[in-house]
């Protein structure tokens, strides 16, 4: 079955210090994958997203994702984060068969600390 | 241009009622999407809709359904509320439908709240 893994449930990090949020996807096509972002009480906004081609991705506010076919991961990526990227991140897989939809991760939440 | 329109944004309804809630597409998008997110289950597909047909179901109950008018605004209904419904229930809004190689915008959300 369709599956994605976001491993971290939290992570903090400083205000100033690279991030990377892990993904992990189980599909056995190829996949259409994104990044959302999601802060409190509101809805989900697209960072990037991968459809073919070049497998680094750059996305808005600074963000960009890597696509490892041979790892099956999609992980997020950030030279230097900002007090407002604290938010909950989630990664999803684009499924066309058997049901035309999204499969996301659980989600990360980041913390980021001054 | 105008994003993607929920309404109302907050509801609280008492079980065993039923409930509908609203989605206005983006213009131009014919497919619309459902999802719910709740602390527990996390994100999960409920329908898509496409031109007016339900292409998509997701693992929900009967109690739970949709429908899409000509103008691609779409609204679900979910009958006989029980408190496990509670949650921010998400509209999402494609050209093609949210599984293609399109972008998926999504709304706001409205938050349902069963007492």
């Amino acid at each position: 079955a369709q599956s994605v893994t976001q491993p971290d449930i939290h992570i903090t990090v400083s205000e100033g210090a690279s991030l990377e949020l892990r993904c992990n996807y189980s599909y056995g096509a190829t996949p259409y994958l994104f990044w959302y972002v999601q802060s409190p009480g509101q809805g989900l906004q697209l960072l990037l997203k991968y459809f073919s081609g070049d497998t680094l991705v750059q996305g808005i506010k600074g963000f960009e994702a890597e696509f490892k076919r041979s790892q099956s991961s999609f992980n997020l990526r950030k030279p230097s984060v900002h007090w407002s990227d604290a938010a909950e991140y989630f990664c999803a897989v684009g499924i066309m068969e058997y049901g035309n939809k999204l499969v996301f991760g659980a989600g990360t939440i980041l913390r980021v600390k001054s | 241009k105008a994003g993607v329109t929920q309404t109302p944004r907050y509801l609280i309804k008492t079980r065993g009622q039923q409930v509908t809630l609203s989605c206005s597409p983006i213009s131009g998008h014919r497919s619309v999407s459902w999802y719910q997110q709740t602390p527990g289950q996390g994100l999960q597909f409920l329908f898509e809709y496409f031109s007016e047909t339900q292409r998509n179901k997701g693992n929900f109950p009967g109690r739970f359904s949709g429908r899409q008018f000509s103008n691609s605004r779409s609204e679900m209904n979910v009958s006989t509320l029980e408190l496990g419904d509670s949650a921010l229930y998400l509209c999402a809004s494609s050209l093609k439908g949210t599984g293609w190689n399109t972008e998926a915008f999504f709304g706001q959300g409205t938050r349902l709240t069963v007492v």
